[in-house]
Parts: structure tokens; sequence; C-alpha cells
């Protein structure tokens, strides 16, 4: 079955510093893939997407390249800030009504002014 | 526009009692709904997911139940709450055929 791997967290960053949290997945055909953020006590908000090899998800700084060669969707900002402190999650999806959500565990981003 | 609502947003209740989770969903007809639960150090595991009034599947076996009573109303219960049923409860939807999930704020519920 479909499954996503995070890197293990938490991860602590000074303001202002390069950010990168991996993602890998397994999963048959070509799935569109997300990063979803959760912010302290709130329910979880699509950050970006790619839903084909090669497209690149960008939101508020944050970029993430569908690599099928690799089956990844790395997560990257150049510079951090306090207020990107959350949990962020990488989930697949592939199309069809009856289509699940796959999500990663989740790892925990604090940033340090 | 669409927005979802759940309700309550924090519930503290005794092991043995009952609960009910609500979510509604307004500005759409005929949506996907999903119940999903994020466990301290588990991640997000998918607990419900229904495409249709009456037309609901479970995905893991547990002390959980879901209905669909109205076309955009998606209610989670439980007869008898356990110590385990405790976590974060998100509700979600998305227009069948679309690829992105909306969320809920979320109830957290603390079974003692």
């Amino acid at each position: 079955g479909d499954s996503v791997t995070q890197m293990e967290g938490p991860v602590t960053l000074s303001e202002e510093a390069f950010l990168t949290i991996n993602c890998t997945y397994t999963a048959t055909g070509y799935p569109s893939l997300f990063w979803y953020v959760q912010y302290p006590g709130e329910g979880l908000q699509l950050l970006l997407k790619a839903t084909k090899a090669d497209d690149k998800g960008s939101n508020k700084g944050f970029e993430a390249t569908y690599r099928k060669e690799t089956t990844s969707f790395h997560l990257e900002k150049g510079s951090v800030q306090v207020s990107d402190s959350a949990v962020y999650f990488c989930a697949l999806r592939h199309t069809g009504a009856n289509s699940k959500l796959t999500f990663g565990k989740g790892i925990t981003l604090s940033v340090r002014p | 526009s669409q927005t979802i609502h759940q309700w309550p947003a924090t519930l503290v209740q005794p092991v043995g009692s009952p609960l009910s989770l609500e979510c509604t969903v307004e500005g759409t007809s005929n949506p996907n709904l999903y119940w999903y639960r994020q466990a301290a150090g588990r991640g997000l595991q998918l607990l419900f997911y229904s495409i249709g009034i009456d037309q609901i599947s479970s995905e893991v076996p547990q002390n959980l139940s879901a209905s669909r009573p109205q076309d955009r109303q998606f209610i989670l219960s439980s007869k008898k709450l356990l110590l385990s049923d405790s976590g974060f409860y998100l509700c979600a939807w998305t227009d069948s055929g679309a690829n992105v999930l909306t969320f809920g704020a979320g109830s957290r519920l603390t079974v003692l």
C-alpha cells in the first residue's frame, strides 16, 4: 500500500536559517503530493502541492519539487521565521472519489528568535 | 465560499461515557467527508470516510463509529470511551475527484 516517510524530528532552527524537511513516498502510479502545516492548537492547512513529476509547489517562501526518480518531495525554505514554527506533514493522494490522503508522521519545527 | 465547522473544540470526558463530535460543511453539495485522529507521537490516522449519505467506510477496527445523517453532516460517536480514545480529531472534506482536502479546526478529546 501507499506510504509516506518523513525525517525524524523535532527540528529546532534559528531565525533566518535554511530549512530542509525530507519526505519520501511509496506508491503505485502517479499520486499528487502535498505538504500540510498545523500551527499550534489548529487544524491542518494546505501549504503547497504538486500533481505530476518535476512540478514545483510553492507558497509563503516554501518550495517542494516532485521527484519521481527519487520518490521524494522535500520541503525547503531559504530563511525561516519564528512564525513558521508548526508541525509539517507530507502526504500523497491518488485521484478518484474513493482515494484517501496518506500522511507521514509529521515533524515539529521550532524557530528561535 | 465553502467552510467546514467542527464542535466541540475541546472535550473532557470520563472513561465509559459516550461521545459525539460533529462536523458540517457549508457551500458545497455531496462532499467526500473524512475523520482523522491525531494521537501524540502517532501522526494522522484515517478513521472513517464517506462519499455519500449512508456510504461510510471504516479504516481501522476501534471503539468509534461514524454516521452521515445529512449530505453535509458527519458525526463521530462512541458508546463508551476508552483512555486510548484521547486525541485530536480532525474532520476534512473534498469535492469528489478533487485532490485537496480542507480540514476543520479540530476537536481535542481528553478521556480521564
